[in-house]
């Protein structure tokens, strides 16, 4: 039972740089979401997907993409790497409008020197 | 102010202590309560969801929920070394909006 499943588990990238952090879950989840954790700060909200091809910004959305063309995947991209998007990002999936609450990915750990 | 406050710590306790651990929040609108457990460099791993006020019952853990004070609490009794983590208290308000706090650090000692 894989759950949610990110990768890569750690990047650094160089500032400019672009990637994307993978996300899919296998437990046909409509909900799924991108959040980023900072020491602190606890989990912050960057987009959230409520089906295949609809999207939506969370709280801090600002230097980050999603898509969904699946039920299953939900990739974020950062085009332009800044220091200030260090940070551990999880993906995380809920079933849809349900007192069910949200099972989490192990994280990626990112660095931008 | 934050939505939700939660005391960092770390609180460390001696094996076979009760523990507990706290949130406070300021959004009425919250409606569903929910702590985590975290590990070191592991993702948020559900404990614990209720909705109304009141107690809620799991095994060794006690979730504890008043709404008119705005005030959730988890208890964990008979604490043993595993339960050293993070543990993140969560709320949700409409259909996608949790907040979380930033987490409370408790070390069970051996």
């Amino acid at each position: 039972n894989a759950g949610v499943t990110q990768t890569p588990k750690f990047r650094i990238l160089k500032i400019g740089q672009s990637m994307t952090l993978q996300c899919t879950q296998d437990m046909n989840h409509n909900y799924m979401y991108w959040y980023r954790q900072d020491p602190g700060m606890g989990l912050k909200l960057i987009y959230y997907s409520v089906g295949a091809g609809i999207t939506d910004k969370g709280e801090v959305p600002n230097g980050y993409n999603v898509s969904r063309s699946t039920t299953e995947d939900f990739p974020l991209r950062l085009e332009l790497a800044a220091p200030s998007q260090t940070s551990v990002y999880f993906c995380a999936s809920s079933y849809q409008d349900s007192v069910q609450p949200q099972h989490f990915g192990d994280g990626t750990r990112l660095s931008i020197l | 102010q934050k939505e939700v406050e939660q005391d960092p710590g770390p609180l460390s306790v001696p094996e076979g202590a009760i523990v507990s651990l706290n949130c406070t929040y300021s959004n009425s609108a919250f409606q569903y309560f929910m702590w985590y457990r975290q590990y070191s460099r592991k993702g948020p791993e559900l404990l614990m969801y209720t909705y109304s006020s009141g107690n809620k019952e799991d095994g060794r853990f006690t979730a504890q929920v008043d709404k008119s004070s705005k005030y959730i609490s988890l208890f964990i009794r008979d604490s043993q070394p595993s339960d050293s983590a993070t543990y993140l208290c969560a709320m949700r308000s409409g259909t996608y909006k949790y907040i979380f706090g930033t987490g409370t650090r408790l070390k069970v000692l051996a």
